[in-house]
Parts: structure tokens; C-alpha cells; sequence
């Protein structure tokens, strides 16, 4: 199975400063990763696919680039409504395994 | 607007099965792949299972396979996750979601609905 090992696991930042997480494939994935943004208590939401597409409707301060084993996921200028985890995904090949999620908190 | 679903989730003892289902609207059922995703207390995301549009293809966690089967009804528009042998470990918030393609062979999976979850609980 590909492991998926994200970091920081968690960072603490403030309104406006940028935000970077990386994620790390035990194998080569190409561009089939995905980033998704979870809330507590709430199902997870969908941010980027294949590595670099921005999905319908999320806002464009999110980006994300990598291909192969490294990935990133930037969040330009953090918004209030942007603390919260966020996990990538390999979906190269079954089990479609997650990352251990990075926690943003509010500085 | 996509809706999804999920029930069926019970306190249940080790051992024992539970199955859960998971309507869905608001969307063409038979055209996309469907997954289950799970998230214990306090703990990440953990993919469950996948089902092609079609229910020809299906692929598991390994933590799952031999115990849990997917299935759908696209007549009914309804997915389905049955849990056999449960063990203390399987207790998490079960979650479908719904895939941007059919399978695959259409393009990488990609998981742009999700439903609220179900709570699955097994007791020793």
C-alpha cells in the first residue's frame, strides 16, 4: 500500500499569513492527489484534484502543485474560515490512502 | 442540489454485522463511482471501499477486505456498506461520497460529495 505522510501535523498562524503543507508519497503517484479541508463536526470538503486543479467553487487563494512522490497545498492569505485540517489523498491506486491531516490553528 | 444519505449506524457488539445504506439525489446515481470513507473518534480519514458506477468494479482497505462488502442499487439510488465480523477497531463515522467519474478508466477518483456520516460503534 502507498503511505502518505503530510507535515507539519499541525501550525499555528494568523488572519492573512500564507500557509504551506506538504504531503509525501511512499511511491511515485504522478499527479493523482487530492487535498480535501474537514471542520469539526462537519464531512470533509474537496480543495484540489489531480495535484493542481482547483475544485468548483473553492476560493482561489487556494493553490496546490507536485507530481511524483511531492506535493503542496497553499493557502495564500488564511482566512478565518480556513482554520481547520486539511488532508491529502493518493488515488493512483486501491487503497486510496489519506495523509495523517495537518491541523491550522489560530495564532 | 447533491444529497447524500447515510443510516443504518447502531451500537453493535464484536462480532456481529450492520449494514449501512446511503441515499442519494439530487445527481444521476448510475453515472459515478461511490466510496465509503471512515474517521474514528478523534482520529484522520481512513478510505473504506470504492464501487464503479456499475458495481462491476470493487476495491477495499485492507483493515476491511473478507469482512465488508459494497454495493449499490441504482434503481433505488442507493449505496450500501455491509459489515461483517466487526470488531472495536471498525468504530468510526462512516461517510459515502460521491466520485467525480464512473471509474478509473474515466479519470483519477476524486471525492466531490459527501454525505454526514452514520456512527458506527462496536462494543466488547
Amino acid at each position: 500500500d502507498i503511505q502518505m505522510t503530510q507535515s507539519p501535523s499541525s501550525l499555528s498562524a494568523s488572519v492573512g499569513d500564507r500557509a504551506t503543507i506538504t504531503c509525501r508519497a511512499s511511491q511515485t503517484i504522478n499527479k493523482n492527489l487530492n487535498w480535501y479541508q474537514q471542520k469539526p463536526g462537519t464531512a470533509p470538503k474537496l480543495l484540489i484534484y489531480a495535484a493542481s486543479s482547483l475544485q468548483s467553487g473553492v476560493p482561489s487563494r487556494f493553490s496546490a502543485s507536485g507530481s511524483g512522490t511531492d506535493f503542496t497545498l497553499t493557502i495564500s492569505s488564511l482566512q478565518p474560515e480556513d482554520f481547520a485540517t486539511y488532508y491529502c489523498q493518493q488515488t493512483y491506486t486501491p487503497p486510496l490512502t489519506f495523509g495523517g491531516g495537518t491541523k491550522v490553528e489560530i495564532k | 442540489q447533491v444529497q447524500l444519505a447515510e443510516s443504518g449506524g447502531n451500537v453493535v457488539q464484536s462480532g456481529r454485522s450492520l449494514r449501512l445504506s446511503c441515499a442519494a439525489s439530487g445527481f444521476t446515481f448510475r453515472s459515478n463511482a461511490m466510496h465509503w470513507v471512515r474517521q474514528a473518534p478523534g482520529k484522520g480519514l481512513e478510505w473504506v471501499a470504492v464501487i464503479s458506477y456499475d458495481g462491476s468494479k470493487k476495491y477495499y482497505a485492507d483493515p476491511v477486505k473478507g469482512r465488508f462488502t459494497i454495493s449499490r442499487d441504482n434503481s433505488k439510488k442507493t449505496l450500501y456498506l455491509q459489515m461483517n465480523s466487526l470488531r472495536a477497531e471498525d468504530t468510526a463515522i462512516y461517510y459515502c461520497a460521491r466520485d467525480l467519474w464512473g471509474d478509473s478508466s474515466y479519470g483519477s477518483p476524486a471525492l466531490i460529495d459527501w454525505g454526514q456520516g452514520t456512527l458506527v460503534t462496536v462494543s466488547s
